[in-house]
C-alpha cells in the first residue's frame, strides 16, 4: 500500500465550484505539505503543516484553504475554483529532524500520486 | 528571493549516453540540496547533498554539491529508456522552516 495517498486521482469541475483534494498517509510524520505543478514552473508550495495545531501559508497560498484535521489527513480546499487554478496537485511529507541527509531527515520529502484537477 | 535554476530545461540522448545535469541556487542560509526524478506523477526522492566535494552515488547515478559555486550536478552514465523523466532539483534553507524551493527541473528522454 502506498504511504501516502492522495483523494481524487482526476478532477474535473466548473468555475466557481468548491472542490476538496484530500491526502492521507501511513508514514507518522509530522509535517505535510500541498504543492502545485504547472509546465515550466516546477513545484510551488501552497501551504504546510508542521503538525496538527499548526497551518502555514506557502508562496501561493490566495485562492486555497487547508485543513489538518489529523496527524495522518490534510485537505487543501478550493473555495471558488477558477480556471487558472488547472494544474497537477502533489501532497508530501517528511519526518521529524534527524541527521541531515538521513532518511527521517526534515528536509526530504515523500509524494503522494498527485491529483490533476482541470477547472473549466 | 531564493530561487533555483536548473539547466538545460530539456534533454534528448540516446542509450548508452552520458548525461549532466545542473543545478544552481540562491538562497539564504543554505542547508541542503536534493534532487528528485519525477517519472509518471510523484517526484521520488533521489539523494540529499549538504556538504561541498562529497560524491553521492546510487547505481549509475551519481550527484555533488559545489558551494562555492553555488551548484550541484547530477551525472546519470550509460543512461537507459527508463531514465526518461523530469529530474527536479530543490534547495532547502535554514531561513525557511526547511521548506523545498524547487526548480523547474529538466526533461530528459532517452531514445532506444
Amino acid at each position: 500500500d502506498a504511504d501516502v495517498t492522495q483523494t481524487p486521482r482526476n478532477r474535473i469541475t466548473k468555475t466557481g465550484k468548491r472542490i476538496m483534494l484530500e491526502c492521507s498517509q501511513t508514514k507518522g510524520h509530522d509535517r505535510m505539505y500541498w504543492y502545485r505543478q504547472d509546465p515550466g514552473l516546477g513545484l510551488r508550495l501552497i501551504y504546510y503543516s508542521f503538525d496538527v495545531k499548526d497551518i502555514n501559508k506557502g508562496e501561493i497560498s490566495d485562492g486555497y484553504s487547508v485543513s489538518r484535521q489529523a496527524q495522518a489527513k490534510f485537505s487543501l480546499s478550493l473555495e471558488s475554483a477558477i480556471p487558472n487554478q488547472t494544474a497537477l496537485y502533489f501532497c508530501a511529507t517528511s519526518g521529524p529532524l534527524g541527521e541531515a541527509g538521513g532518511p527521517g531527515s526534515q528536509e526530504t520529502q515523500y509524494f503522494g500520486p498527485g491529483t490533476r484537477l482541470l477547472v473549466l | 528571493e531564493d530561487k533555483v535554476v536548473q539547466s538545460p530545461l530539456s534533454l534528448v540522448v540516446h542509450e548508452g549516453d552520458t548525461v549532466t545535469l545542473n543545478c544552481s541556487y540562491e538562497v539564504t542560509n543554505f542547508r541542503s540540496l536534493l534532487w528528485y526524478k519525477q517519472e509518471k506523477k510523484a517526484p521520488t526522492f533521489l539523494f540529499m547533498l549538504t556538504s561541498s566535494g562529497i560524491e553521492k552515488k546510487s547505481g549509475r547515478l551519481s550527484s555533488i554539491l559545489d558551494k562555492k559555486e553555488l551548484s550541484s550536478i547530477l551525472n546519470i552514465t550509460a543512461t537507459q529508456t527508463g531514465d526518461s523523466a523530469i529530474y527536479l532539483c530543490a534547495v532547502v534553507s535554514m531561513d525557511s522552516s526547511y521548506k523545498l524551493i524547487f526548480g523547474s527541473g529538466t526533461r530528459l528522454l532517452v531514445r532506444p
